[in-house]
């Protein structure tokens, strides 16, 4: 597509249920990542793919979180058991990668519009 | 030290005023960097990439000070459309790292 699309644009969910957060990046990108950003704060990198694997995991905040993409196409964010502290706007990105690492260091990164996520 | 860092500000200028913001990195391997604007309840979008000493967009220009580790972004002839957030960006490993940003308000 022309641009990074994500969806919901807007999720209020109850506290303990889970939410699927989709992300759909810009043809032909294959680098896909998920910030998070809470209210009057920065990014907090989440998650990176290359293709349809995940090399960097460590941004994930608790065994709560997980996501998936696939091939070089959509990605999922899944919060299971939501809680309060969830509640932000979740931020994904697309990036041109010739190699694993030149790509958004070149190119810098493309956002969705992002998920505003509210626990209840 | 932090991966990158930035003043929070708020930067309060008056329309047409200059306006710099500087930015400090940790890693001396990195080698392109960007800036990127982010708008109130918005998401960020890239303004500017540095590769070399620096680079110039209009009003905007952005300078690369390898020896000292930081970046700086001018801003010349303030618009009051040009108040936003201002992120500095500096390649981590794998993916970007984005500064916290620095706050700029113009007024009329």
């Amino acid at each position: 597509g022309a641009g990074v699309s994500q969806s919901p644009s807007n999720k209020v969910t109850e506290k303990g249920k889970d939410v699927e957060l989709r992300c759909d990046p810009i043809s032909g990108h294959t680098a896909l990542y998920w910030y998070r950003q809470r209210l009057g704060q920065g990014l907090e990198f989440l998650i990176y793919f290359q293709g349809n694997s995940a090399p960097d995991k460590s941004g994930l905040p608790s065994d709560r979180f997980s996501a998936e993409r696939t091939g070089e196409s959509v990605s999922t964010l899944t919060i299971q058991r939501t809680q309060q502290e969830d509640s932000a706007v979740y931020l994904c990105a697309s990036s041109l990668s010739l190699d694993r690492i030149a790509g958004p260091r070149v190119y810098g990164y493309t956002f969705g519009s992002g998920t505003r996520l509210t626990v209840v | 030290r932090k991966e990158v860092e930035q003043d929070p500000g708020p930067f309060n200028v008056p329309e047409g005023a200059t306006v710099a913001f500087n930015c400090t990195y940790s890693n001396s391997a990195s080698q392109s960097f960007f800036w990127y604007r982010q708008d109130c309840r918005k998401e960020p979008k890239l303004l500017m990439s540095v590769y070399s000493s620096g680079n110039e967009d209009g009003r905007f220009t952005a300078q690369l000070n390898r020896a000292s580790q930081y970046i700086s972004l001018l801003i010349r002839d303030s618009k009051l459309s040009d108040s936003a957030t201002y992120l500095c960006v500096v390649p981590g490993f794998q993916k970007l790292v984005f500064g916290t940003g620095t706050r700029l308000l113009v007024s009329p």
